[in-house]
């Protein structure tokens, strides 16, 4: 099982609603990431989760909370969100472990497609 | 800043085979180059990565120069099924973790 489930698929909320997003795996990967990706540009990191512990925050607003409460599942708190975080939100894991010889592939889920409105 | 730098476009005939360069003249010795694509709007799906040596799988081949400054994907018989955005991507490496993508090529193949 290589699959990454992101849920929900779609999303449309209210600036003053606080929604979570959220993303499981069950391929024992201990690295997991969150990804912003707007029409015609390429995702742009957002945070890495390592051992459950976050390793990565590209500078990203108050408003995106992650949390990863356990190796299989990551989340994505939003609140006090603008219509120009309207994007399809990426969630990934990997390995999360240097192989000796060999990389380690991101396994990326179909998205959440937010409206912000 | 991402790595990599990818041409915008390409076009590419059913059944021929697709040539994608990707420039990396800043990779260090111990990163990796991993190529994946996007078809419209979906999540990235991996299709191969290597660190010096050419790589091989079902999915393409992956060429990379012996100064691993540039590499080139290559998918054999492309099918109109191919038409994706396809990036290339150094792994940042040191533990980090990182996929960083560039802009991608647009992959187009025209029956």
């Amino acid at each position: 099982d290589t699959e990454v489930t992101q849920t929900p698929k779609h999303l449309v909320m209210g600036m003053t609603n606080k929604k979570s997003l959220k993303c499981e795996q069950h391929m024992g990967h201990r690295a997991m990431y969150w990804y912003k990706q707007k029409a015609k540009k390429p995702p742009e990191l957002m945070f890495v989760y390592s051992y459950e512990k976050l390793s990565i925050n590209e500078s990203v607003p108050s408003r995106f909370s992650p949390e990863c409460p356990n190796s299989s599942l990551l989340n994505l708190h939003l609140h006090a969100l603008q219509p120009e975080d309207s994007a399809l939100y990426l969630c990934a894991s990997s390995p999360g472990r240097i192989l000796q010889g060999k990389g380690t592939e991101a396994f990326f889920g179909q998205g959440t497609r937010l409206t912000v409105v | 800043d991402a790595k990599t730098t990818q041409p915008t476009s390409m076009d590419c005939a059913e059944g021929r085979a697709a040539n994608l360069p990707c420039n990396h003249s800043t990779i260090s010795g111990n990163e990796y180059v991993y190529w994946y694509r996007q078809i419209h709007s979906q999540g990235p799906q991996y299709i191969i990565h290597g660190l010096k040596n050419n790589e091989t799988n079902e999915m393409a081949s992956l060429i990379i120069t012996e100064d691993r400054k540039s590499s080139t994907l290559i998918l054999p018989h492309a099918t109109l099924r191919d038409t994706a955005v396809y990036y290339c991507i150094v792994r940042l490496g040191g533990g980090t973790y990182k996929y960083i993508f560039g802009t991608g090529t647009r992959l187009k193949v025209l029956a």
